[in-house]
C-alpha cells in the first residue's frame, strides 16, 4: 500500500542554519505530495504542495521538489529561524479530494 | 477567515463514558475527515465523508467509534464506550473535494481516557 517515510528526529539547528527534512513514499500511481506543519498545541497547517513530477512548491522560505525517479520530496530552508520550531509532517493524497496519509512526522528544534 | 472548528478543544473522562467530539468544517467544503495522533501510531485515519456520505471508515473500530454527519455543518465521532487506549489528539479537517485542494485541520480534541 501507499506509504509516506520522513526522517526522525529530533532534529536540533541553530538559527540561520540550513534544514533538510528527508521524505520519501511508496505509492502504486502519482499522488500530490504536502508538507504541513504542526506548532505545539494546533492543528497542522499545510506548508506546501506538489502535484506531478518535478514541480516545486515553495512558502516562506521552505521548499521541496517532487522527485519521481527518487521517490521524494525533502524539505529544505536556506536559514531557519527560532520561529521554525515545529513537527513537519510528509504526507501523499493518491486520490483527488481524498484521505491524506502521513509520514511519522520530524520535530525540529531551532536555537538562538 | 474561514476555520474548521472543533468542541471540546480537551476530554478527560472514565473509562466505559460515551465521548462525542463535534466538527464544524469550513461554509462550503464538502468533504470532512476524522484523524487520530497518538505517538505510537501517528496521524491516522479513521473516517471520511464527502457531501455527508461516508466514503472510507475502515479505520475506524466499528464495535465501539461511529462518525456522522447530521448536516453539512456538523461532523460528530462518537466512542462508546470509551477505552483509555482511546486517549488520543482526534483532528476534524475539511476540504473542498475537488482537484488538488488544501486540507485544512482544525485545532482538535485531546481526549483522555482514564
Amino acid at each position: 500500500g501507499d506509504s509516506v517515510t520522513q526522517m526522525e528526529g529530533p532534529v536540533t539547528l541553530s538559527e540561520e542554519a540550513f534544514l533538510t527534512i528527508n521524505c520519501t513514499y511508496t505509492a502504486t500511481g502519482y499522488p500530490s505530495l504536502f508538507w504541513y506543519v504542526q506548532y505545539p498545541g494546533e492543528g497542522l497547517q499545510l506548508l506546501l504542495k506538489a502535484t506531478k513530477a518535478d514541480d516545486k512548491g515553495s512558502n516562506k522560505g521552505f521548499e521541496a521538489t517532487y522527485r519521481k525517479e527518487t521517490t521524494s520530496f525533502h524539505l529544505e530552508k536556506g536559514s531557519v529561524q527560532v520561529s521554525d520550531s515545529a513537527v513537519y509532517f510528509c504526507a501523499l493524497r493518491y486520490n483527488q479530494g481524498g484521505k491524506l496519509i502521513f509520514g511519522q512526522g520530524t520535530e525540529l528544534s531551532v536555537k538562538p | 477567515d474561514a476555520r474548521v472548528t472543533q468542541t471540546p478543544r480537551h476530554k478527560v473522562t472514565e473509562m466505559g463514558q460515551e465521548v462525542t467530539m463535534r466538527c464544524q468544517p469550513i461554509l462550503g467544503h464538502n468533504t470532512v475527515f476524522w484523524y487520530r495522533q497518538t505517538m505510537m501510531q501517528g496521524l491516522e485515519l479513521l473516517a471520511y465523508f464527502r457531501n455527508r456520505a461516508p466514503l472510507d471508515d475502515s479505520g475506524m473500530p466499528k464495535d465501539r467509534f461511529s462518525a456522522e454527519m447530521p448536516d453539512a455543518t456538523l461532523a460528530t465521532l462518537k466512542i462508546q464506550p470509551s477505552e483509555p487506549r482511546d486517549s488520543a489528539v482526534y483532528f476534524c479537517a475539511s476540504g473542498s473535494g475537488s482537484g488538488t485542494d488544501t486540507q485544512y485541520f482544525g485545532p482538535g480534541t485531546r481526549l483522555t481516557v482514564l
